[in-house]
């Protein structure tokens, strides 16, 4: 079993929707990115997170330390938000950072 | 401010060549972080370097060498390229070793091995 997983793995919505995706994990941390990748593109740090709750725009992040469980919220979901959207975890134990497998989003007009 | 930069972009080599890709960043961060990607299984980490001088092995560091050449630049080596190395390379960079703000990540390195 992965130590982060992320679900679902493939999502798509229609523009304006409000999108949850879910990020569960095993192991002790020290904190949580989220991260986007649009196809083809590179890596970009969204949120990093050690407790509660961070908000962008239209971006939510949460997080639930006793649960292990983070969720990235979109709302009013535009085409250009399709891109990979990836979970990674700072263990506390070996102070590496552990991906999610991600998440492929799509958003049709 | 470039952030984290790599070179180069894409690449193709025939089995057994050897190549070294570089990263560079002018962030002043300690930790530096070499990782592939490939379809399905998500950011694998092959070697990282906590400090100037240091590097360890990450998840998948066979076939593969580093050099911390400073606190700026970290290189990834291929000795002799096999096609199961064909993958997109990231490098990352993090301000301190296991405490950090955020992670920055290079555009990649897209490798391709025949």
């Amino acid at each position: 079993k992965n130590e982060v997983e992320q679900s679902p793995q493939n999502l798509t919505a229609q523009e304006g929707e409000f999108i949850t995706i879910n990020c569960s994990y095993s192991v002790g941390i020290s904190a949580l990115h989220w991260l986007q990748q649009h196809p083809g593109g590179g890596i970009v740090s969204l949120f990093m997170l050690s407790s509660g709750k961070k908000k962008h725009g239209r971006l939510i992040a949460t997080i639930n330390i006793q649960e292990k469980h983070s969720s990235l919220h979109i709302t009013a979901s535009h085409p250009r938000d399709s891109a990979v959207y990836i979970c990674a975890v700072l263990s506390s134990n070996t102070g590496k950072l552990i991906f999610g497998q991600g998440t492929t989003l799509q958003v049709k007009p | 401010n470039a952030g984290v930069t790599q070179t180069p972009k894409f690449q193709v080599l025939k089995t057994g060549q050897s190549m070294t890709l570089q990263c560079a960043q002018d962030m002043n961060h300690n930790s530096m972080y070499w990782y592939r990607q490939d379809p399905g299984m998500g950011l694998r980490l092959i070697y990282y370097s906590a400090s100037e001088g240091t590097t360890d092995k990450g998840e998948v560091p066979n076939g593969y060498n580093v050099s911390r050449l400073n606190k700026r630049e970290f290189s990834l080596r291929l000795e002799s390229a096999a096609p199961s190395q064909t993958s997109v390379y990231f490098c990352a960079s993090i301000p301190r070793g296991i405490v950090y703000n955020e992670q920055f990540f290079g555009p990649g390195t897209r490798l391709t091995v025949l």
